[in-house]
């Protein structure tokens, strides 16, 4: 069974940048959640789907990052434009239905100068 | 607000030891804790997911349990090898209308061959 598959791993910008990320969760599950992951830190839920329908963005700071998940699938994390802050690893994750155990891929690492 | 404490935040330990990782939580109307190992550059492995009715998990030389009452989680490692060096992640989910995991900021163990 594929993992969920996330790109690129790696990306630096400079700051007021805009950057996106790409996940494809594992194959039937119907939740995604991307969270955030500051050096140091345990990662932070941004935003949870349930197939395409958002769950929780509670702590998306909407004024700089989106969100979408086009037909219930793959999905996209944007930052527009980036701060300094927003360096961290973002992670893809998903599970089959809810509540259920999540499964994380490797993560985009992002650096932003 | 759920929040989660790990304790200590790095562990140096001789191959061969047995040793045990802390988690702690201050709402105890958890619906389960789970376990993770991250190691560097790649996502988070699922170790072991307790559920609120059960006081603890086995897999391999791995044990987890699960105190609600005191708010306490503990990873005991047995027999410690080289390839357990990572970063180890607790994360607590309490349910309610969002699934998003709960973690503390993480263990890292370093197993001197």
């Amino acid at each position: 069974e594929a993992g969920v598959a996330q790109s690129p791993r790696y990306k630096i910008i400079e700051k007021r940048q805009s950057v996106a990320f790409w996940c494809n969760p594992i194959s039937g599950h119907a939740t995604l959640y991307w969270y955030q992951q500051i050096l140091g830190q345990g990662p932070k839920l941004l935003i949870q789907f349930q197939n395409n329908g958002v769950v929780d963005d509670s702590q998306l700071p909407k004024d700089r990052f989106s969100a979408e998940r086009l037909k219930g699938v793959d999905s996209t994390l944007k930052i527009q434009p980036a701060k300094l802050e927003d360096s961290a690893v973002y992670l893809c994750a998903s599970s089959l239905d809810r509540p259920n155990i999540q499964y994380f891929g490797a993560g985009t690492r992002l650096s932003v100068l | 607000k759920q929040e989660v404490t790990q304790i200590p935040a790095a562990l140096s330990v001789p191959e061969g030891e047995n040793l045990v990782l802390n988690c702690s939580f201050t709402d105890s109307a958890i619906y389960n804790l789970q376990w993770f190992r991250q190691d560097p550059g790649k996502g988070l492995t699922s170790l072991l997911l307790i559920q609120s009715s059960q006081r603890e998990q086995t897999s391999g030389r791995l044990n987890a349990s699960l105190d609600k009452s005191s708010g306490r989680s503990t990873l005991y490692i047995a027999a410690s090898q080289p390839g357990d060096s990572a970063t180890y992640l607790c994360a607590a989910y309490s349910g309610g209308g969002a699934d998003g995991l709960t973690f503390g900021k993480g263990t890292h163990l370093i197993i001197q061959p």
